[in-house]
């Protein structure tokens, strides 16, 4: 199984500060995937790069994918109290089949 | 469109009781997968399912079976369960095709409790 960090794992910022979350790994992935998750609910995709230097936006949500497919970052710009969940980087592994998930980072945004 | 459902949505087990716990699409998804998540932890897939009638094991596969019988469904099982499988379990599934594009649809939690 490939493996994922996520950091950090815990965030607590106030509303309309940015903030940039990291997902790193020692291995290459096909494609990265970024999931939301709130309080009694399951992940929720919200984005999937690609290609190596990928980079996609989301409203205020930057997404990008490292050259080499080893690495993710997500950056929020100017962070809202909506924004506040678990956010996850999951990693599809280069045999095709199977989503390697991060830690996860818990993001609270206070009013 | 109900997407993935999960039955039931809490539950509370002694330790060595059995239980099945259901997981039903309605997405005609080929892949189906149970996954455990756990605090700090992230998500660590239990079994999956590349298709009716198959499975596999994921990373933490011990103390779980799971069948495929009919497509939309993909059952996860304890035999016997043990206080390590406290945890909330999500199923999750994907339509077949390019692997690298494709998100996963996931219910929203089985909350199981092991005394």
């Amino acid at each position: 199984t490939q493996l994922l960090e996520q950091s950090p794992q815990f965030l607590s910022i106030q509303e309309g500060e940015n903030l940039t979350v990291y997902c790193n790994s020692s291995s290459v992935f096909s494609s990265l995937q970024w999931y939301r998750q709130e309080p009694g609910e399951g992940p929720v995709l919200l984005v999937t790069v690609v290609t190596g230097g990928e980079v996609k936006k989301l409203k205020r949500l930057t997404f990008q994918f490292g050259d080499a497919r080893k690495d993710s970052s997500l950056h929020i710009t100017a962070a809202q109290p909506g924004d506040t969940g678990l956010y996850l980087c999951a990693g599809v592994e280069t045999s095709g089949s199977r989503l390697t998930f991060g830690e996860g980072t818990q993001l609270t945004v206070n009013p | 469109n109900a997407g993935v459902t999960q039955t039931p949505k809490f539950r509370v087990l002694k330790t060595g009781q059995s239980m099945t716990l259901l997981c039903a699409q309605d997405m005609n998804h080929e892949y189906m997968y149970w996954y455990r998540q756990d605090p700090g932890m992230g998500l660590r897939l239990i079994h999956y399912s590349v298709g009716e009638g198959t499975t596999a094991k994921g990373e933490v596969p011990d103390g779980y079976n799971v069948s495929r019988l009919k497509k939309q469904n993909f059952l996860l099982g304890l035999e016997s369960a043990a206080p390590s499988q406290t945890s909330v379990y999500f199923c999750a599934s994907r339509r077949s095709g390019d692997t690298r594009n494709y998100g996963y649809t996931f219910g929203s939690g089985t909350r199981l409790t092991v005394v």
